[in-house]
């Protein structure tokens, strides 16, 4: 079974500029997560999506950030414009049913660099 | 809120040395309690779970025991290998929220 994946791994650009960041969950997982992951911290969540609903983006920067989840399955995060304090580490994750106790499966992340 | 502390990093030990990584949480309710490991280069992976107090969750030698009347979830192992080398993250889940709580992590190096 694949796992969740994510592109791109690695990603450079200048302030200001807009970056997109793609996610592909396990199929079938209804649910869907962004979390940051600032250098030498634990993950926090963006975003949780359940199916296309985002039901969860009160820490979601929503000036700058923005996320879709189109017909339940893909999602991309976007930021525009970027600042220096964006990078980080965007984790994207999985679940079942988290409703149920699913388990949460993370992808290997985008590291994302302004200059 | 809820929160997550884990101890203070990074933790250097030896092979075949014995582990432990505390972790204290603060939350309403009664939350589910997780360790997750992040290999270098990869996502996390959950490497145990306890739903419930005095559950305990092990797996791949590694245990750690919900102790509600203390709030931590300590990871132990007895016998650590250089394959252990990973980043290891305490958190939380409150089914009301329905999104992990996540410490700061700590990062175990083993030397051969």
């Amino acid at each position: 079974e694949a796992g969740v994946v994510q592109s791109p791994r690695y990603k450079i650009i200048e302030k200001k500029q807009p970056v997109a960041f793609w996610c592909n969950p396990i199929s079938g997982h209804n649910t869907l997560y962004w979390y940051l992951q600032n250098l030498g911290q634990g993950p926090e969540l963006l975003i949780r999506y359940e199916n296309e609903e985002a039901v969860d983006d009160s820490q979601l920067p929503k000036d700058r950030f923005s996320a879709e989840r189109l017909k339940g399955v893909d999602s991309t995060l976007k930021i525009q414009p970027a600042e220096l304090g964006d990078s980080a580490v965007y984790l994207c994750a999985s679940s079942l049913d988290q409703a149920r106790g699913g388990e949460q499966y993370f992808g290997p992340g985008t590291r994302l660099t302004v200059t | 809120g809820n929160s997550v502390t884990q101890m203070e990093g990074p933790v250097t030990l030896s092979e075949e040395a014995f582990l432990t990584i505390n972790c204290t949480y603060t939350a309403t309710g009664y939350p589910s309690l997780f360790w997750y490991v992040q290999y270098p280069g990869e996502g996390l992976q959950l490497l145990l779970k306890a739903t419930k107090a005095d559950d305990k969750g092990s797996n791949k030698g590694f245990e750690a025991t919900y102790r509600k009347e203390t709030t931590s979830f300590h990871l132990e192992k007895g016998s650590v290998q250089v394959s252990d080398s990973a980043v290891y993250f305490c958190a939380l889940s409150n089914r009301g929220a329905q999104k992990l709580v996540f410490g700061q992590g700590t990062r175990l190096t083993i030397n051969p």
